[in-house]
């Protein structure tokens, strides 16, 4: 079965600074990564993925992830963090090539978003 | 275009009883999949259903199950509900096989 490791269940940032969020997967062969976020009383929103295209991939509200297979890793970063980017973020696999939807996710990191 | 929809949003029910949740998937969306979201264990997956066949399970009791109908709208009941049922049930559908999958905002049941 496939895991998903966030390093750091809390992570506070100032408005303005670099977010970055860890995400490790473990599989000897790379899966399809995502990265979704959840607001209080939410569902989970899909920020950005990657299947199998570029490493570097681009999402919603100015982040980004890349891929790095020799590391197997997926964080999501975006330059300049807002107020409104505070919530909870998790990263999540599924195997690639398999008709079967089962994501697995990660524990998620809480980004608080200071004035 | 509509995304997916979860009735109702908040439920309370007491020990030994059952419930049935609902999930509308966005049109066209065949694949349907429910998630329990709790504090202490996460996200984790029930099931998946598509063309109203059920092709993968998770790890739970029988007592969760659940069923697709032809429209691709898909229920989940819970039998004999237990205190650590209480949870966010998240449903969530996607269009094909390397697409994502696209998250409804749960059906938050509490059990007294």
């Amino acid at each position: 079965a496939q895991s998903v490791t966030q390093l750091g269940s809390h992570v506070s940032v100032s408005e303005g600074a670099l977010v970055l969020l860890r995400c490790n997967y473990s599989s000897s062969v790379p899966p399809y990564l995502f990265w979704y976020v959840q607001y209080p009383n939410q569902g989970l929103q899909l920020l950005l993925k990657y299947t199998s295209a570029a490493t570097l991939v681009k999402g919603i509200n100015g982040f980004e992830a890349e891929f790095k297979k020799s590391e197997t890793s997926f964080h999501l970063t975006k330059p300049s963090a807002h107020m409104s980017d505070a919530a909870e973020y998790f990263c999540a696999v599924s195997d690639r090539g398999s008709t079967l939807g089962r994501l697995y996710f990660g524990r998620g990191t809480q980004l608080t978003v200071w004035p | 275009k509509a995304g997916v929809t979860q009735t109702p949003r908040y439920l309370i029910k007491t020990r030994g009883q059952q419930v049935t949740l609902s999930c509308s998937p966005i049109s066209g969306h065949r694949s349907v999949s429910w998630y329990q979201q709790t504090p202490g264990q996460g996200l984790q997956f029930l099931f998946e259903y598509f063309s109203e066949t059920q092709r993968n399970k998770g790890n739970f009791p029988g007592r969760f199950s659940g069923r697709q109908f032809s429209n691709s709208r898909s229920e989940m009941n819970v039998s004999t509900l237990e205190l650590g049922d209480s949870a966010l049930y998240l449903c969530a559908s996607r269009i094909g096989e390397d697409q994502p999958q696209h998250f409804g905002d749960g059906t938050r049941l509490s059990i007294l």
